[in-house]
């Protein structure tokens, strides 16, 4: 089955304590990215990524890190989170000019809570 | 810049009709993208527009004027399973980059 897996789908962390977000796609998609959610905001992009070792900023980068090693994978750190980045996060792919007729394909998404 | 607008609440009837609209700026964006999102879950694909005019798919369908910078989407015999947030987002110029509203909160009362 074509999907986007992401992990975890909750977690909860405290202050400072670095972590990471696993993003995975079968798809042979060159374009991923990462949006985080939150009410009254909408979908925001954190970073995004052409294609391997291909990575650049979104609108909202400040606090997080990627990278793209291989094609299909495309985690997402936090070196040293803070309660403002407590978010949904949706990790998603898209096949060159795909994203065109399709858009994205979304991961399930991951709930965080930095205490 | 590349503002979208779009209401954030709606409600409306079972069985009845309900358009979405959704503004944008002209300049910049490559097509026009409809996604549906149930609290909490994943945005799923409804629909997408890159010409003028109105394309259907069963009870949904989308409408776009690019020289108005304006489009909606037009729910037809409202189901209760469609009350859910409604997300119109703009494909920008030669990348591959979504840019999304704050999405339509859609309730549907029976």
């Amino acid at each position: 089955e074509a999907q986007v897996t992401q992990n975890p789908r909750y977690l909860i962390t405290v202050t400072g304590k670095k972590l990471t977000v696993t993003c995975s796609q079968n798809m042979n998609h060159e374009y991923m990215s990462w949006y985080r959610q939150d009410p009254g905001l909408g979908l925001r992009q954190i970073y995004y990524s052409m294609n391997v070792e291909v990575t650049d900023k979104g609108d909202v980068p400040e606090g997080y890190k990627v990278s793209r090693k291989e094609k299909r994978n495309f985690p997402l750190i936090l070196e040293s989170p803070s309660p403002n980045q407590t978010s949904l996060y949706f990790c998603a792919s898209s096949g060159r000019g795909q994203g065109r007729n399709y858009g994205y394909t979304f991961g399930s998404g991951t709930r965080l809570t930095v205490v | 810049g590349q503002n979208i607008d779009q209401p954030t609440e709606m409600t409306a009837t079972e069985g009845a009709i309900v358009q979405i609209n959704c503004t944008y700026q002209t300049s910049g964006f490559n097509g026009l993208f409809w996604y549906q999102q149930h609290a909490g879950e994943a945005p799923t694909f409804l629909s997408y527009n890159v010409l003028d005019g109105l394309e259907e798919k069963g009870r949904f369908s989308s409408f776009l004027s690019r020289s108005k910078g304006y489009s909606y989407l037009l729910l037809k015999e409202l189901q209760m399973k469609d009350s859910a947030s409604y997300l119109c987002a703009g494909l920008s110029y030669n990348t591959d980059k979504l840019i999304f509203g704050t999405g339509t909160r859609l309730q549907v009362f029976p």
